[in-house]
């Protein structure tokens, strides 16, 4: 069973609307916690990392949650533009480099 | 920096056929590590190193899979003989331990490796 569960597996939102990828994992002890962007063809890029201690953090219009105590994290999309159209994955880390990763959601932007 | 980079970026052989994917990390960079990303398994850890020195290779599938680094700048992901359920897409990462980002691993293109 993975031990990282993503969901909504894929959506589709309207350009300039705001959404919510969720993701919840059984890993424990963890020491981060990561949300990756991957565009088709590419490489995921990172978008944030979080420790264990850390409840949000941002990167423009990306802020992803992390609680803990209910091995929850969600990653919000402020505004979305065309360019946002991805695969979002949520990854554990079990030690600084080993890494569990979710299944991903994809995520359309229409105009 | 130019990145990570990953040569082919795409790879079709036939069943039965030794495959050799390459790596260059990022330059300073003390991590490298392979992964391999299918539609039924996302991606997953193979291998990684650690100033040329492989730490972890639980991940590895099977005796077909090997990877070397002979120095810092360059890692080999062998696969041989190679079988049409090695089909995916293998990416390599790199990541260094005292940069500002200490977790932060950037990953290449990747190489779309299609067995028939």
């Amino acid at each position: 069973k993975n031990q990282v569960e993503q969901s909504p597996q894929s959506l589709i939102i309207l350009e300039g609307k705001n959404c919510t990828l969720q993701c919840n994992y059984t890993v424990s002890p963890f020491s981060n916690l990561r949300w990756y962007k991957q565009d088709t063809g590419r490489g995921p890029v990172s978008l944030t990392i979080m420790t264990f201690s850390e409840n949000t953090k941002s990167n423009g219009r990306y802020t992803a949650t992390l609680d803990a105590d209910t091995k929850q994290s969600s990653l919000h999309i402020t505004a979305s533009q065309l360019s946002d159209s991805a695969s979002y994955i949520c990854v554990v880390s079990l030690n600084d480099y080993k890494l569990s990763f979710g299944a991903g959601t994809t995520v359309t932007v229409r105009a | 920096d130019a990145g990570v980079i990953q040569s082919p970026r795409h790879e079709v052989t036939e069943m039965g056929q030794e495959v050799t994917l390459r790596c260059k990390p990022i330059s300073g960079h003390d991590y490298l590590f392979w992964y391999r990303q299918t539609m039924m398994r996302g991606l997953e850890l193979l291998i990684y190193f650690n100033n040329n020195v492989p730490i972890d290779d639980s991940g590895m599938p099977e005796d077909r899979f090997s990877a070397k680094m002979p120095n810092a700048s360059f890692s080999t992901l062998k696969i041989q003989p190679s079988e049409p359920r090695d089909s995916a897409v293998y990416f390599c990462a790199s990541s260094y331990l005292t940069g500002s980002n200490p977790y932060e691993q950037y990953f290449g293109p990747g190489t779309r490796l299609t067995v028939t």
